[in-house]
C-alpha cells in the first residue's frame, strides 16, 4: 500500500472556483503533513503545512487535517490560472528523516 | 531557492561512468537530503544526512553513496551510473525543530540523462 496517495488527475476548475486537492496516508503515526506547488520544470515549493486537526487557512489556501480519516485536503479559493501546477502532499512520521511524498496531482485552471 | 545551490544543471553521461553531483547551502542547516523525481513515482528519498559525516539512508538508496564533509555541501555520487538512474535529482535542506515546526525547501534540481 503506497504510504501517501492522490488521485494524479488532470483535475480542471474553472477560474474563480474552488479547486479541492485530497490526500491519504497510511502511518497513523505521522505528524505533520505539507502541502507543496510545482510548476512544470522547477523545484516544489512549500505552500501549507499543519499539523493539528481542523483548518488552517493562509490567503487563498485552506488545508484541512483529519487524523481519524487519515486525510488532507487543500482547498484554492478564488483559483487562478496561476494555480495551475502540480500540488504535492507530504508527510512527515517523526524526527528529521525526511518527508513522504505521494505522486502530486496535476490541477488546471480554465480561464 | 532559500539559499540552495545545485550543481550541475543538467548533465548527460553514459552508462557505467561514475557520476556526483552537488548541493550547496548557505543557511547553516543541519539536516539535508536527496531526492530524485521520476514520472509515475513521485519524489523518492535517496539519502540524508543529519550532520557532518552522519547520513542515512533513504527509500531508493541502492546504486548510491553520499558524503557531508562541510555543513554546506552534501555530494551525491552514482559510483556507476545506470540507465535506470536518469531522473531529476533535488537537494533539499531543513532546520528541523521538531515534527510540527518542519519545513523543507528545495534546491532547483538537476537533471541527469545516463545514455
Amino acid at each position: 500500500q503506497k504510504e501517501v496517495e492522490q488521485n494524479s488527475g488532470p483535475l480542471s476548475v474553472p477560474e474563480g472556483a474552488i479547486a479541492s486537492l485530497n490526500c491519504t496516508y497510511s502511518d497513523r503515526g505521522s505528524q505533520s503533513f505539507f502541502w507543496y506547488r510545482q510548476y512544470s520544470g522547477k523545484s516544489p515549493e512549500l505552500i501549507m503545512f499543519i499539523y493539528s486537526n481542523g483548518d488552517k487557512e493562509d490567503g487563498r489556501f485552506t488545508a484541512q487535517l483529519n487524523k481519524a480519516s487519515q486525510y488532507v485536503s487543500l482547498l484554492i479559493r478564488d483559483s487562478q490560472p496561476s494555480d495551475s501546477a502540480t500540488y504535492l502532499c507530504a508527510v512527515l512520521r517523526g524526527g528529521a528523516d525526511g518527508l513522504t511524498f505521494g505522486k502530486g496531482t496535476h490541477l488546471i485552471i480554465q480561464p | 531557492d532559500a539559499g540552495i545551490t545545485q550543481s550541475p544543471r543538467h548533465k548527460v553521461t553514459e552508462t557505467g561512468t561514475p557520476v556526483t553531483l552537488r548541493c550547496h547551502q548557505t543557511e547553516n542547516h543541519r539536516y539535508m537530503y536527496w531526492y530524485r523525481q521520476d514520472p509515475g513515482h513521485g519524489l523518492r528519498l535517496i539519502h540524508y544526512s543529519y550532520g557532518v559525516k552522519d547520513t542515512d539512508k533513504g527509500e531508493v538508496s541502492d546504486g548510491y553513496s553520499v558524503s557531508r564533509s562541510k555543513t554546506e555541501d552534501f555530494l551525491l555520487t552514482l559510483e556507476s551510473a545506470t540507465s535506470s538512474q536518469t531522473s531529476v535529482y533535488f537537494c533539499a535542506i531543513s532546520s528541523y525543530q521538531g515534527a510540527t515546526n518542519e519545513k523543507l525547501f528545495f534546491g532547483s534540481g538537476t537533471q541527469l540523462s545516463v545514455l
